[in-house]
């Protein structure tokens, strides 16, 4: 399967606790994105690169969340001292876009964080 | 911004019926609306998307049609299969918001064979 794949797929952590996630998206694709998904919702947007530029975030990224992608291939997310209310599925996702185009979105089956 | 409503939550068909989901968007900029399928545990998988300078798209069991002066847009499922059975999800993005696709809450969809 060469689609968009994450590391780890769960994650348990005591709150206050640090953690990373990785992401590697689809090898051609110059975006890659981070949503959230809490159960019964939508994936909620957090924030995007364009290769290795970060050109938007979500107010919902507080100061304790950031995410990179050096080499403009793969991308972290990384949470710093985690509370209960960021448990939830962390998803990656990644596109090929064309200035002025939409292109769809393809996504990793997730990252599950569960904070205790 | 953008607020995309999603109805209904839930829906139950029996196998063969057809299926009907209803999106509304209230920012008139956006141009692009995907629909993806989610299957329990799995990841969202893209199964149609429609832009705004069309009015419908088919593909085989799924239509999507699109009212740009209403802002709303549907998913249409024809003779439907218990694999149909996921949570579907609308969304909606700006022309030049590159990243920030917005979602509805969804609607479980269960067939019923």
């Amino acid at each position: 399967d060469t689609g968009v794949s994450q590391d780890p797929r769960h994650k348990i952590t005591k709150r206050g606790q640090n953690v990373t996630f990785r992401c590697d998206p689809i090898s051609e694709h110059n975006r890659l994105y981070w949503y959230r998904q809490t159960l019964g919702q939508g994936p909620e947007f957090l924030t995007y690169f364009q290769n290795e530029a970060q050109l938007e975030k979500s107010r919902l990224l507080s100061d304790r969340f950031s995410a990179e992608r050096p080499k403009g291939s793969f991308s972290t997310l990384e949470i710093q001292r985690t509370e209960q209310g960021d448990s939830a599925m962390y998803l990656c996702a990644s596109s090929f876009d064309t200035i002025g185009d939409n292109s769809p979105l393809h996504f990793g089956n997730g990252t599950r964080l569960t904070v205790t | 911004g953008e607020n995309v409503e999603q109805h209904p939550s839930t829906l139950s068909v029996q196998e063969g019926d057809s299926a009907v989901i209803k999106c509304t968007y209230s920012d008139s900029a956006s141009n692009y609306f995907p629909w993806y399928k989610q299957e329990l545990g799995k990841r969202p998988q893209l199964i149609i998307d429609i832009r705004s300078n069309v009015g419908e798209k088919k593909d085989q069991r799924i239509a999507v049609t699109l009212n740009k002066t209403a802002k709303h847009f549907s998913l249409h499922i024809t003779e439907t299969q218990p694999e149909d059975s996921a949570v579907y999800f609308c969304a909606a993005k700006r022309r030049g918001s590159q990243g920030n696709l917005i979602f509805g809450k969804g609607t479980k969809l269960s067939v019923k064979p």
